[in-house]
């Protein structure tokens, strides 16, 4: 059971720059999210879905933006990468009603230089 | 502990001994409060939660309390092991209008387990 996978796992963009992180989960749920981590803040909220066809703004959305055409994945996009996005980031999913137990990918470090 | 600036709180644990790692939450009004571990290179791992009606949960090994008087929630760990190497954060689970529980998580205590 492969759980939540992110690609890629490692990535260096130049300023302005696009690119897509991709996000499957195999367990069925129904809610995703983006988070991202930096140093000493914790993860912080991008967008999150509550289902297929779904998206919302979440704690830090400014500059990315996602899809959710399929329950099984969510796709997070950087349409002009700026240094200020270098970060670790995450991937999630959990399941309705339980949401309290979100099950986290292995991230992705994404530099901008 | 939350965080101060870019460094982690750190609390230094003798293995076998019990840990104990604190936080101080914001909303009075969230409906959970979870622990997370994260070891180094990995995403985040659940632990345990707590709903706001109650003052105690236990589960393997760990042990979370909740003061819901001065907003406060510890994470106890018996016996503490090697692999109980990682950082650890508070959430709480706010939930929004449309019933929808959103995570808000703590900056992090970095535990470190001594020989």
């Amino acid at each position: 059971n492969a759980g939540v996978t992110q690609t890629p796992k490692f990535r260096v963009l130049k300023t302005g720059q696009s690119m897509t992180l991709l996000c499957a989960q195999d367990m069925n749920h129904e809610y995703m999210y983006w988070y991202r981590q930096d140093p000493g803040m914790g993860l912080r909220l991008i967008h999150y879905s509550v289902g297929e066809g779904t998206t919302a703004k979440g704690e830090v959305p400014d500059g990315y933006n996602v899809s959710r055409l399929k329950k099984q994945n969510f796709l997070l996009g950087l349409e002009s990468a700026a240094p200020s996005q270098t970060s670790v980031y995450f991937c999630a999913s959990s399941n309705r009603g339980t949401n309290t137990e979100a099950f986290f990918g292995q991230g992705t470090r994404l530099t901008v230089v | 502990g939350e965080s101060v600036g870019l460094h982690l709180p750190t609390l230094s644990v003798q293995e076998g001994d019990n840990s104990i790692i604190n936080c101080a939450y914001s909303n009075s009004a969230s409906d959970y409060f979870i622990w997370y571990k994260q070891e180094s290179g990995k995403g985040p791992q659940f632990i345990i939660d707590i709903r706001s009606n109650m003052d105690k949960r236990q589960g393997q090994r760990v042990t979370v309390l909740l003061n819901k008087t001065v907003k406060h929630l510890s994470l106890q760990i018996a016996a503490t092991q090697p692999g109980d190497s990682a950082v650890y954060f508070c959430a709480e689970n706010m939930v929004t209008t449309d019933s929808w529980g959103k995570l808000q998580f703590g900056a992090g205590t970095q535990v470190v387990v001594t020989p």
